[in-house]
């Protein structure tokens, strides 16, 4: 399967601010999606990040919120922007490969 | 709605017992189901897999169990170890290229 990296690991930010968050794939692949793990919850699906065109997003996300890049087929960005506590979760991209989705190490972010 | 649950959050089990981890979804229209494994500080890692047109699959120490007639799903871990210790997620896919996750069941392995 894929090999996913994502950077950072984790942050700690000022609400207010913004945060972008990097995944890098081994390969190409055409499907990728960025969920959100709020603490001790199952996982939801923020948006497919397509490349070449703009996100499609989930019902209660919005571009505004959490701007997508899909600049090429081995990279994407998430930015959590204008944050505030609400936002503290763990942030987790993946990849499709023969209908099975792979999963990145997660970024682990504290809004205080 | 269509969502896909399991039945109990915890399970607590002696080292070198069989765990059975089970998961209950609304969707009859799903036809590729998946466990994951994730561990503390970690992304969810794939287990095993399994297509609605069969109602068995074995890996490694793991056996998954369909039964569409009561769309019921389960993860069977034999021997399990503490390396097992870790939070269980099911998820479906439908008719789309979404995966729905349940809510999770976080095992506990006793030496």
């Amino acid at each position: 399967s894929a090999v996913i990296s994502q950077k950072p690991s984790r942050d700690i930010c000022q609400r207010g601010t913004s945060l972008t968050i990097q995944c890098q794939v081994d390969s190409q692949v055409t499907m990728m999606f960025w969920y959100r793990q709020q603490p001790g919850q199952s996982l939801t699906l923020i948006a497919t990040a397509n490349q070449g065109s703009e996100a499609t997003y989930e019902s209660g996300f919005v571009i505004d919120k959490f701007p997508i890049s899909r600049p090429n087929l081995t990279f994407s960005t998430l930015t959590v922007s204008n944050m505030s506590p609400e936002d503290s979760s763990i942030y987790l991209c993946s990849v499709e490969e023969v209908d099975t989705q792979y999963f990145g190490p997660g970024t682990r972010l504290t809004v205080l | 709605g269509e969502s896909v649950g399991l039945h109990l959050p915890t399970l607590s089990v002696q080292e070198g017992d069989n765990s059975i981890i089970n998961c209950a979804y609304s969707n009859s229209a799903s036809d590729y189901f998946i466990w994951y494994k994730q561990e503390s500080g970690k992304g969810p890692q794939f287990i095993i897999d399994i297509r609605s047109n069969m109602d068995k699959r074995q890996g490694q120490r793991v056996t998954v169990l369909l039964n569409k007639t009561v769309k019921h799903l389960s993860l069977q871990i034999a021997a399990t170890q503490p390396g097992d210790s870790a939070v269980y997620f099911c998820a479906e896919k439908g008719n789309d290229y979404k995966l729905s996750f349940g809510a999770g069941t976080t095992v506990t392995v006793r030496a």
